[in-house]
């Protein structure tokens, strides 16, 4: 069966600190991968993904994240956090034929301190 | 944002009522999704919907039933509702396509005392 996992369950950092949240899968086959941030009091919205191709991606507010297969990683990282990056993120993981379901991670808190 | 509203946004209830939430949406997605967030486990899958009136069940689905009649909506009920049930639940979109992203709603915060 597919898991996530994400080791860091609450990362706390300064502002202009480098970041990278761990995650790692457990599915061996074919995979697409998500992060998704929330934001307080908000619901989830995709940071970035991947399906194939380069496997360093780049999403949105200077987020990036990099697939290494043979790691069964996607890990995130951002060179410089600011205050408002402080939210809770999720991976997540999809095999194309898994009828649309995907599975998360138990997510990872990060807070910043300003 | 995704076209997605979900109704209640919060509830609070008592053990053993019934309680449905609703989401909506203006995507005209074939794939809907009931999810539910709790504190350290992310967000699980309850049920979700490849159609009208196709449904299935997720990883957490006992104690809820959905009903889909019509594409963009989907109801979440719970027959009888359990303290273990307090949770956020989320609702989600997909096109079902190969390459898929699934997109979310606001949630529901219910509490069940």
């Amino acid at each position: 069966a597919q898991s996530v996992s994400q080791h860091n369950h609450h990362v706390i950092l300064s502002e202009a600190a480098s970041l990278e949240l761990g995650c790692n899968y457990s599915y061996g086959g074919t995979v697409n991968l998500f992060w998704y941030v929330q934001y307080p009091g908000q619901h989830l919205q995709l940071l970035l993904k991947y399906f194939s191709g380069d496997p360093l991606v780049k999403g949105i507010k200077g987020f990036e994240a990099e697939f290494i297969k043979s790691k069964f990683s996607f890990n995130l990282r951002k060179p410089s956090v600011q205050w408002s990056d402080t939210a809770e993120y999720f991976c997540a993981v999809k095999a194309p034929s898994s009828a649309s379901k995907i599975i998360f991670g138990s997510g990872t808190r990060l807070s910043i301190r300003p | 944002d995704a076209g997605i509203t979900q109704s209640p946004r919060h509830k609070v209830t008592e053990t053993g009522t019934p309680v449905t939430l609703r989401c909506h949406q203006t995507e005209n997605h074939r794939y809907m999704y009931w999810y539910r967030q709790d504190p350290g486990h992310g967000l699980r899958l309850i049920h979700y919907s490849y159609g009208v009136k196709d449904t299935d069940k997720g990883e957490v689905s006992d104690g809820y039933s959905v009903s889909r009649s019509k594409t963009e909506d989907f109801l979440l009920t719970l027959e009888s509702a359990t303290s273990s049930q307090t949770s956020v639940y989320f609702c989600a979109i997909g096109n079902a396509q190969a390459q898929e992203t699934q997109y979310f709603g606001p949630g529901t915060r219910l509490l069940v005392l």
